[in-house]
């Protein structure tokens, strides 16, 4: 139990270009996700919380008008990168909170690369 | 600003030894812990969560919480060298449902 999937696993774009990244819990549902990014050798970066029917709430010094999320059901949030560019290129990954018992399961990330 | 604090290694250990990974947190209030385990280029996995202080035992694995130290530790038994990976410790935020996350520990275990 416990699946989050990710989609698409890998998408290389122009920069310029608008890139949405799919995350979905495939076997629980999950009132709150979270978005990571991860550069080469660094740890996990939180960029946002996002919730079921509501807003995300963004960290500190992430632009929310760049990294649009939207959680639309129990089970599927999505993440759309605006007008890409090169330095946005980095491993995004998307977590679900199990809401019994409340621990967070990772999908298996996007690998974006912005030319 | 609430801290998780990980050695980033590389901690080296033979093939079969018991492999030790230790963590600190500053949040005295924290109540929920995990450990997960990251491959190269992958996305984390979750090993164990643990809750209350003392040992929990799962498999090779044992998480240990001593709260009034701050202090989370990860072992693990008879350590293969497919256990080599980046070990991340997570410390929950109650109010918020974040994970704060340390850098991690490199782990790597020698055949």
């Amino acid at each position: 139990g416990a699946v989050v999937s990710q989609h698409p696993s890998r998408v290389i774009c122009k920069s310029g270009t608008s890139v949405k990244i799919e995350c979905r819990s495939l076997d629980f549902q999950a009132t709150t996700m979270f978005w990571y990014r991860q550069f080469p050798k660094q740890s996990l970066m939180l960029m946002a919380t996002s919730n079921e029917g509501s807003k995300a709430t963004y960290e500190q010094g992430v632009e929310k008008d760049k990294f649009l999320i939207n959680h639309a059901s129990l089970t599927l949030s999505t993440l759309t990168v605006t007008s890409a560019h090169p330095e946005d290129s980095s491993f995004y990954i998307c977590s679900a909170r199990d809401g019994v018992g409340g621990t967070q399961y990772f999908g298996p990330g996007t690998r974006l690369t912005v030319l | 600003q609430k801290e998780v604090e990980q050695n980033s290694g590389p901690l080296s250990v033979p093939e079969g030894a018991i492999a030790s990974l230790n963590c600190t947190y500053s949040d005295r209030g924290s109540q929920s812990f995990f450990w997960y385990r990251q491959y190269s280029g992958k996305s984390p996995e979750l090993i164990m969560f643990i809750y209350s202080n003392g040992d929990k035992e799962d498999g090779r694995f044992t998480a240990q919480l001593n709260k009034a130290s701050q202090y989370v530790s990860l072992l693990i038994r008879d350590s293969q060298p497919s256990d080599s990976a980046t070990y991340l410790c997570a410390v929950g935020e109650d109010s918020s449902y974040k994970l704060i996350f340390g850098s991690g520990t490199r782990l790597l275990v020698r055949p």
